[in-house]
């Protein structure tokens, strides 16, 4: 059973760090890993996906790295914003009885202090 | 582009009481559709999935239900809530093939009384 745990629970930086968000997993037998941020009381919105073949994605100034084999991804963030304040969730996909399923984290609140 | 709505945005409802939850999405053709369920502190539980109209997979036993009448028309049921139902419901869509991304909507907060 696919289990995904993500360090620190929570995280509180000064506006303008750098800082990088843990996520790991129990089976590497993944076919990709998405991130996603999700405000108060809000759905989730992706930000990155890495397929399994794949070692980082970027996106301004978001960057994901996947280490398949040791099963963790990190989550770096380039000079934090305020706007950056939410938590972070990370999802694993896997093939489960024929179909693909999905297991996230419970995921790290995010606080970027002004 | 793609977009999923869900409504309504928050719910409160008694004890016993019937559910409807409704989710479409725009700008795609037969998308894989989802239901979770977040419980604070917990992460997102997978409730029912469909790959198609009509076709629907339960991933846990419980009293709530879900129908696929359109292609991109998904919604959740209950004949009968329970104190246990309360909760945020999200419903979340992806396209075909192995590594698409999921895309979710603003999700339904869901007060049993």
């Amino acid at each position: 059973k696919q289990e995904v745990t993500q360090i620190p629970a929570a995280l509180s930086v000064p506006e303008g760090e750098n800082l990088v968000l843990n996520c790991s997993f129990t089976d590497s037998a993944i076919y990709n890993l998405q991130w996603f941020r999700q405000d108060p009381g809000k759905g989730l919105t992706s930000l990155l996906l890495i397929q399994s073949s794949q070692r980082e994605q970027t996106s301004g100034r978001l960057n994901a790295s996947l280490d398949k084999s040791s099963g963790r991804s990190t989550l770096y963030i380039a000079a934090s914003q305020p706007g950056d304040s939410a938590t972070y969730l990370c999802a694993v996909r896997v093939n489960s009885g024929g179909y693909q399923k999905v297991t996230f984290g419970i995921g790290t609140k995010l606080q970027v202090i002004p | 582009s793609q977009t999923i709505h869900q409504w309504p945005a928050t719910l409160v409802q008694p004890v016993g009481s019937p559910l409807s939850l409704e989710c479409t999405v725009e700008g795609t053709s037969n998308p894989n559709l989802y239901w979770y369920r977040q419980a604070a502190g917990r992460g997102l539980q997978l409730l029912f999935y469909s790959v198609g109209i009509g076709q629907i997979s339960s991933e846990v036993p419980q009293n709530l239900s879900a129908s696929r009448p359109q292609d991109r028309q998904f919604i959740l049921s209950s004949k009968k809530l329970l104190l246990s139902d309360s909760g945020f419901y999200l419903c979340a869509w992806r396209g075909g093939g192995s590594n698409q991304p999921q895309h979710f909507g603003d999700g339904t907060r869901l007060s049993i009384l």
